[in-house]
């Protein structure tokens, strides 16, 4: 069955670095595009990136542009996203996604990433 | 940015019905978004029910079904069970690659 984990989450600074993976197995990763979703403490879901099957293209929403950048490993059936000038209200639980019929069909446990000083 | 309303919360009777709706700032969610529901129970990560627009995913009970109500996508569940106390999210699609939440309606069933 479909399997996602996510990791690579943990306690960073303001400003600082982080590199989320999203391991995939129990079906062809290259043939799905992904997303990563988030979810701040207490909130609702917000959508963070998508990258198409064959990484050729990625987009973002206005609060993760030109900071977040997702890429993918199709040979070893992993996505990653890479967050810089994280911000406290990045503080969030972390979710990669798998993309199907237009919607996130499959989801990982998530992986928490919390931005303080 | 595109905002994609829903209700913040709504209850329902154990064995009635009730829907939840989700719609834009500005314009009509139609099967063009391809509208998607999620159900998140405390903890747990989303469940896909609806995708599509009004297709059930694998496995999800047909009280659950999805649809058009006039300029905005539609959960309705009829018979409401305990169980269905959950968060729900819709999911649109704005552009090809480029998705936005609802903010979530929180259902009681009491």
């Amino acid at each position: 069955q479909v399997h996602l984990v996510e990791s690579g989450g943990g306690v960073v600074q303001p400003g600082g670095s982080l590199r989320l993976s999203c391991a995939a197995s129990g079906f062809t990763f290259s043939r799905y595009g992904m997303h990563w979703v988030r979810q701040a403490p207490g909130k609702g879901l917000e959508w963070v990136t998508f990258i198409r099957s064959d990484a050729k293209k990625s987009h973002y929403p206005d609060s993760a542009k030109g900071r977040f950048t997702t890429s993918r490993d199709n040979s070893k059936q992993m996505l990653y996203l890479q967050m810089n000038s994280l911000r406290p209200e990045d503080t969030a639980l972390y979710y990669c996604t798998t993309d199907l019929n237009w919607g996130s069909a499959f989801w990982g446990q998530g992986t928490l990433v919390t931005v303080s000083s | 940015q595109t905002v994609v309303t829903q209700e913040p919360s709504l209850s329902v009777s154990p064995g009635g019905t009730v829907t939840l709706t989700c719609g834009l700032s500005s314009g009509s969610v139609s099967t063009n978004y391809h509208p998607s529901w999620y159900q998140q129970t405390p903890g747990q990560s989303p469940r896909m029910l609806i995708y599509n627009t009004d297709t059930r995913s694998s496995g999800v009970p047909d009280r659950f079904s999805g649809s058009i109500l006039g300029n905005k996508a539609a959960l309705t569940i009829t018979g409401a069970q305990a169980d269905d106390e959950s968060d729900y999210y819709c999911l649109v699609c704005v552009d090809t690659d480029i998705r936005v939440f609802g903010g979530g309606t929180k259902l009681t069933v009491l």
